[in-house]
């Protein structure tokens, strides 16, 4: 149990263009989804937090207006990188947490988008 | 500000040493602290999680210690295998923000 997918695994796109990346929580339900952002060689940052039917929080630093997270069921939640330029060029991993599933707020990770813009 | 530091950021050692890798973090307000494996362009696999109550988790070959007063943790691998060769990634969720804090990771090599 406690499985979550992304969609898609890799994407390569023209710069300007808008990519929609999809987390899924397969076998629960996620009550609060996270996106995290990696650079090469670097670890893990915290983008933003999404509550199922309430809007995301974002970081500090990071643009909500070209980071667009929807989180609109208990399963699923989607990042779209607005009008996309080379260095939004990232691996982009989400997590998922449901209150009644493994450890208090352990989180379940999905496998990560690879994210290429030309 | 939870910060999370990893030392070594890189070690290489020769199959079948036991080695240990090291974590620490400056606030101990946490619930709970975890230890993932991450491969070349690949996501995380969670090796460990140690609630903040606990002192220590063993899987297998792993076993991961804590220590929340001195804000300390230290991953042991015994009998390294050239498949234990990934990123090692520390990370607490601070029980301030609830929010997961990740330290920038040791590269294991395990050479045959």
């Amino acid at each position: 149990g406690a499985v979550v997918s992304q969609h898609p695994s890799w994407v390569i796109c023209k710069s300007g263009t808008s990519v929609k990346i999809e987390c899924r929580s397969l076998d629960f339900q996620a009550t609060t989804m996270f996106w995290y952002r990696q650079f090469p060689k670097q670890s893990l940052m915290l983008m933003a937090t999404s509550n199922e039917g309430s809007k995301a929080t974002y970081e500090q630093g990071v643009e909500k207006d070209k980071f667009l997270i929807n989180h609109a069921s208990l399963t699923l939640s989607t990042l779209t990188v607005t009008s996309a330029h080379p260095e939004d060029s990232s691996f982009y991993i989400c997590s998922a947490r449901d209150p009644g599933k493994g450890s208090y707020n352990e989180q379940f990770f999905g496998p990560g988008t690879r994210l290429t813009v030309l | 500000k939870q910060e999370v530091t990893q030392i070594p950021a890189a070690l290489s050692v020769p199959e079948g040493e036991n080695l240990v890798l090291n974590c620490s973090f400056t606030d101990s307000a946490i619930y709970n602290l975890q230890w993932f494996r991450q491969d070349p362009g690949k996501g995380l696999t969670s090796l460990l999680l140690i609630q903040s109550s606990q002192r220590e988790q063993t899987s297998g070959r792993l076993n991961a210690s804590l220590d929340k007063s001195s804000g300390r943790s230290t991953l042991y691998i015994a009998a390294s295998q050239p498949g234990d060769s990934a990123t090692y990634l520390c990370a607490v969720i601070s029980s301030n923000t609830g929010k997961l804090i990740f330290g920038q990771g040791t590269t294991l090599q395990v050479k045959p």
